[in-house]
């Protein structure tokens, strides 16, 4: 167990909408991303942290946005929520960066209706 | 870029049979790969990895050898279990240079669903 905590674990919001995803992480690992998970795609990386205020942009970075201003806490927004962005969202550290395992939490599932 | 390609699914067997499910990838610097499992309504969690070429990876009886050659890294077990079906990711993660670091930054594959009935 990484201590990762995501928040909240299911969400139904209607399209056009912001929505926000919170991530927490006890044990102040420095790495941090957020990945979703569709169908047929596997999961790909939308946004990820090296540091407080340190972020970059993944693969499929269009229409999200993050912030993390302290070292537990990676939020993910999605400033007006489309249908294409239902989907299974999952956040994960690393403890560090050369050849290392990634931890994930439990996920959130996210409907835009 | 770099890019995963698993084996279509999903998998089906029996108790006790030969699980391979294949695996291979394009990476433009010095790859890393792992083979992630998820079980229902979890999130993923390794299974194995490899940091090099003709490493081999191995955890609860699941094996994977890194073959540079061939760009692959296939998954086996000898003998699957009920309590092995879950959805197995093969992933990579790219340093640009010998030492370099790639953020720890994680491509997938699409998954393969694995269900192994008594």
């Amino acid at each position: 167990d990484a201590g990762i905590t995501q928040s909240p674990r299911h969400k139904v919001t209607e399209t056009g909408t912001p929505v926000t995803l919170r991530c927490h992480q006890t044990e102040n690992h420095r790495y941090m991303y957020w990945y979703r998970q569709d169908p047929g795609h596997g999961l790909r990386l939308i946004h990820y942290s090296y540091g407080v205020k340190d972020t970059d942009k993944g693969e499929v970075s269009d229409g999200y946005s993050v912030s993390r201003s302290k070292t537990e806490d990676f939020l993910l927004t999605l400033e007006s929520a489309t249908s294409s962005q239902t989907s299974v969202y999952f956040c994960a550290i690393t403890r560090e960066v050369m050849n290392t395992e990634a931890f994930f939490g439990q996920g959130t599932r996210l409907t835009v209706v | 870029g770099d890019s995963v390609t698993q084996m279509e699914g999903p998998v089906t067997l029996s108790e006790e049979a030969f699980l391979t499910i294949n695996c291979t990838y394009t990476a433009t610097g010095y790859p890393s790969l792992f083979w992630y499992v998820q079980y229902p309504g979890e999130g993923l969690q390794l299974l194995l990895k490899a940091t090099k070429a003709d490493d081999k990876g191995s955890n609860k009886g699941f094996e994977a050898t890194y073959r540079k050659e061939t760009t692959s890294f296939h998954l086996e077990k000898g003998s699957v279990q009920v309590s092995d079906s879950a959805v197995y990711f093969c992933a990579l993660s790219v340093s640009p240079n010998a030492g370099g670091t790639s953020y720890g930054k994680l491509t997938f594959g699409q998954g393969t669903i694995l269900t192994v009935h008594p």
